[in-house]
């Protein structure tokens, strides 16, 4: 019950494409869905964030649209440029304050 | 922002010996503190939450007497790896709460054990 499944594992996107990324989960205790950013040999930052109680939520070029029957959220990556490319992770926060991470997307945006 | 530092950023030690890592807040206090361990291209995986003052409580599988933590302060948690193995290698990463809850995550802390 606390797995959060994500996919695609990789992704490869053309310069200004769209980079879409989905995340499913099964405990519907979970009540905070962070997105992060972890490029290689650093720790993961922050992107963007949702909660159960909003359907999309935009920040510049990263949205989060949350299906909260479906159990299921994504994040889009608008006009996706070469230094996107990071792996990015979905997680999904408990009332313990404890985050389930996603496994995870390597995402390759070419020039 | 809030912002997490760990040191060292990255240790080699020889099979045996102990290394202790520390994580640190610094603009903000945290109540709880996580540390994490990430294999090569792995998901992040808890190991054990600690809150200031108390002893941290591990996570299944996690040997409790192998990754000591301490929680000292605030600001400050340590994560020492006892009688380190080859197998312990792997990339550390703590996360600080704030109290909104907001976890914030240090660079990480690669370990190379020889």
């Amino acid at each position: 019950q606390q797995q959060v499944k994500q996919s695609p594992q990789s992704l490869i996107v053309q310069k200004g494409g769209i980079s879409i990324i989905n995340c499913a989960y099964e405990n519907t205790a979970f009540d905070y869905f962070p997105w992060y950013q972890q490029f290689p040999g650093k720790g993961p930052a922050l992107l963007i964030a949702i909660r159960p109680d909003v359907s999309e939520k935009k920040e510049g070029r990263f949205t989060i649209s949350f299906n909260k029957s479906a159990k299921q959220f994504s994040l889009h990556i608008m006009d996706s440029q070469p230094g996107d490319s990071a792996t990015y992770f979905c997680a999904a926060r408990n009332a313990g304050n404890m985050l389930t991470f996603g496994g995870g997307t390597r995402l390759m945006v070419k020039p | 922002g809030a912002v997490v530092s760990q040191h060292p950023s990255w240790v080699i030690c020889k099979s045996g010996t102990s290394v202790k890592i520390e994580c640190r807040s610094l603009d903000f206090q945290a109540t709880t503190m996580f540390w994490y361990r990430q294999f090569p291209k792995q998901s992040l995986m808890l190991m054990a939450t600690s809150n200031e003052g108390s002893k941290a409580t591990y996570e299944q599988g996690v040997e409790k007497d192998k990754f000591l933590i301490n929680h000292a302060s605030l600001t400050l948690s340590t994560l020492t790896v006892t009688s380190a193995h080859p197998e312990d290698s792997s990339f550390y990463i703590c996360s600080a709460s704030t109290a909104a809850y907001e976890q914030y995550f240090g660079p990480g802390t690669r370990l190379t054990v020889t």
